[in-house]
């Protein structure tokens, strides 16, 4: 079962940052958050993972709670090819669970 | 581009019949990992292989089960189809190691009537 909540649909203006949240509250000291999204039933795209501090890459930031119980997803500048599925997941073995993810949509 | 490749990308079956389905992992990668996706919903882990060794596994029956090779591509093979096998399956490469990146292909449509 998946170790995550998240919203089950946002939307975000063009051009304006998502942030999109994830309550992952049982986890514990090794296990990563790792965010990935789909798009259009296409395999799911790795964005960023993290442990316990901020990350950043090309694609997006990752803000975890010090306590680690919830983290954040920036996609600082969203365009309407950021509309997706966005999966947020609790990595402690070597497998991942998937929940039901965030329905992200762009408006122009 | 990820470097996982996935084939077929589309099939077709009869419920009662068998299907395997293949999947390529990145250079480098020694873990394939198999997921179903049924429409609408978010993927489902069925098991991972590790040097050629089941290495965990999900809630899914026997008839669903695997193999990796020398060269860490997997194969998923399902026998006695039922219906509610038609969905997308996906495979992810990776190292054996949780804080680093997985990374799936496209992914095989199976449909079966």
């Amino acid at each position: 079962d998946a170790k995550t909540t998240q919203p089950p649909s946002m939307d975000c203006a063009e051009g304006r940052a998502a942030n999109l949240p994830c309550n992952h509250s049982t986890i514990s000291g090794n296990e990563y958050v790792y965010w990935y999204r789909q798009i259009h039933s296409q395999g799911p795209q790795y964005i960023i993972h993290g442990l316990k501090n901020n990350e950043t890459n090309e694609m997006a930031s990752l803000i975890i709670t010090e306590d680690r119980k919830s983290s954040t997803l920036i996609l600082p500048h969203a365009t309407l090819r950021d509309t997706a599925v966005y999966y947020c997941i609790v990595r402690g073995g070597d497998d991942m669970r998937f929940g039901a993810g965030t329905r992200l949509t762009v408006k122009p | 581009e990820t470097g996982v490749t996935q084939s077929p990308t589309h099939l077709i079956k009869t419920r009662g019949q068998q299907v395997t389905l293949r999947c390529s992992s990145q250079s480098g990668h020694n873990t394939v990992s198999w997921y179903q996706q049924a429409l609408g919903q978010g993927p489902q882990f069925i098991f991972q292989y590790y040097r050629e060794e089941e290495n965990g596994r999900g809630n899914f029956p026997p008839r669903f089960s695997g193999l990796q090779f020398p060269n860490y591509s997997s194969e998923l093979n399902v026998n006695a189809l039922e219906l509610d096998d038609s969905a997308l399956y996906l495979c992810a490469s990776s190292l054996l190691y949780r804080g680093t990146e997985a990374f799936f292909g496209q992914g095989t449509r199976l449909t079966v009537v």
